[in-house]
């Protein structure tokens, strides 16, 4: 079945630098790859998502990048603000996604200091 | 819309205890799942449903049970509950089963078993 690796697991950086999140995955039937930021004591929520079909994909300061004959994706994160600061999910589907189901990374627990 | 709703926010059990954990969404959605979430473990898939009256099992079900009477409910029961129960919980709902695509998650519940 599809595993899920991400690093690192904690990030701090200074507020206007750029930051990194990379995951790796198993399963090359894999097509859709999520990143989830949990703000503290609250729900996760979809941030930004990239399908196999491409390898790069922007919304204004985050970029999600797919390397599939590697199996890697990362997120960036550019002029980074304390509003940034949360912990950072990637994700899979599992089974290559016959149902939908994700599996996701262990977490990134993002600083921005002011 | 409310969207994905969990009761109750938090919990406390003593061991062996039972209880219900409530989900509820508004969004019409076919595919509901609940996760855990540990720390630093991610958030890891329990129990998942792509319709009324289908369930299936996800990477830790042990100890747990659901059910989808409806299209709106997707209740998590724990029947004698354990100290390695303790967690949070989260249920979380998309709009198609067996397409992959945004996951809306509720508020969380936290549960701790004595």
């Amino acid at each position: 079945g599809e595993n899920v690796e991400q690093h690192p697991s904690t990030l701090s950086v200074q507020e206007g630098d750029s930051a990194v999140i990379k995951c790796t995955y198993s399963d090359s039937a894999s097509n859709y790859f999520p990143w989830y930021k949990q703000e503290l004591g609250k729900r996760p929520q979809l941030i930004i998502d990239i399908r196999s079909n491409v390898g790069e994909k922007k919304d204004q300061r985050i970029a999600v990048t797919l390397n599939k004959t590697a199996k890697h994706f990362s997120l960036h994160i550019t002029e980074t603000q304390p509003e940034d600061s949360a912990v950072y999910f990637c994700a899979a589907p599992i089974e290559g996604g016959s149902q939908g189901n994700l599996i996701f990374g262990k977490g990134t627990k993002l600083s921005v200091k002011p | 819309n409310a969207g994905v709703t969990q009761t109750p926010k938090f919990q406390v059990l003593k061991t062996g205890q039972s209880m219900t954990l409530q989900c509820a969404q508004d969004m019409n959605h076919e595919y509901m799942s609940w996760y855990r979430q540990d720390p630093g473990m991610g958030l890891r898939l329990i129990h998942y449903s792509v319709g009324a009256g289908i369930t299936d099992q996800g990477e830790v079900p042990n100890g747990y049970n659901v059910s989808r009477s409806t299209t709106e409910d997707f209740p998590l029961r724990l029947l004698s509950a354990a100290p390695s129960q303790t967690s949070v919980y989260f249920c979380a709902s998309r709009v198609l089963a067996g397409v992959t695509g945004e996951l809306f998650f509720g508020e969380g519940s936290r549960l701790t078993v004595l």
